[in-house]
């Protein structure tokens, strides 16, 4: 298995335009996650999905955020419009609900200028 | 809410020495379980080792090893013979066993190995 495939791996882009990562978790799980990652506040879970809903949205920043999980093998994290501090580290993890690891993407590293 | 605490920023050891990295947590559950994860620049996050709550005996794996002390909330990661690849951020993690939660993350540790 591939593992987690995110993509782009880097985005850089002007404030105010609309950002699109995307995540292929690993075939089989049933769980995905969204995290981001910043130097002051660290790993914060965005988002997670079982079966492909929404499970938990609380970490959602605002509106300028959503996420989608059109089927199991596909997510999209969208920020419309994007703001400079919304640069970070966006991670995608997917895990069975069998077990307990979680399997991480290679994050896509965010800049807004 | 769970909360995971890593007081120490950043730690520093010698090659071929032993470094330990501290982590606490709270949480009202009985049953959970804990991880370390590390980050190397490639900032691909990995899994080191994990420990159920249930469990009394400390988890190891080769080099790495645990020392969980329930009742105290404490969870350290003991480095024997570090090695430069052990160059990375490590981070403290909390999940519930229960319902299938998200990891909770500590603010991370940043360890560099020096030869």
């Amino acid at each position: 298995d591939a593992g987690v495939i995110q993509s782009p791996r880097h985005e850089v882009t002007e404030m105010g335009q609309e950002v699109t990562l995307r995540c292929k978790p690993i075939s089989g799980h049933d769980y995905l996650f969204w995290y981001r990652q910043t130097m002051m506040r660290g790993l914060e879970l965005l988002i997670y999905f079982n079966n492909n809903v929404p499970i938990d949205d609380s970490g959602m920043p605002e509106d300028r955020f959503s996420a989608k999980m059109p089927n199991a093998s596909f997510s999209t994290l969208k920020i419309q419009p994007s703001e400079p501090r919304d640069s970070a580290v966006y991670f995608c993890a997917s895990r069975s609900g069998q077990v307990y690891e979680q399997f991480f993407g290679p994050g896509t590293r965010l800049t807004v200028l | 809410a769970q909360t995971v605490t890593q007081s120490q920023p950043e730690m520093s050891v010698q090659e071929a020495e032993t470094v330990t990295l501290s982590c606490t947590y709270d949480t009202s559950e009985n049953n959970y379980y804990l991880f370390w994860y590390k980050q190397p620049p490639s900032r691909q996050m990995i899994l080191v080792i994990r420990q159920e709550a249930y469990k009394q005996q400390n988890a190891t794996e080769n080099r790495f090893s645990v020392n969980f002390q329930k009742a105290a909330k404490s969870f350290s990661l003991k480095i024997s013979d570090s090695q430069l690849g052990d160059t990375a951020m490590y981070f403290c993690a909390f999940m519930r066993n229960s319902g299938n939660t998200p990891l909770v993350f500590g603010k991370g540790t940043r360890l560099s190995v020096i030869a």
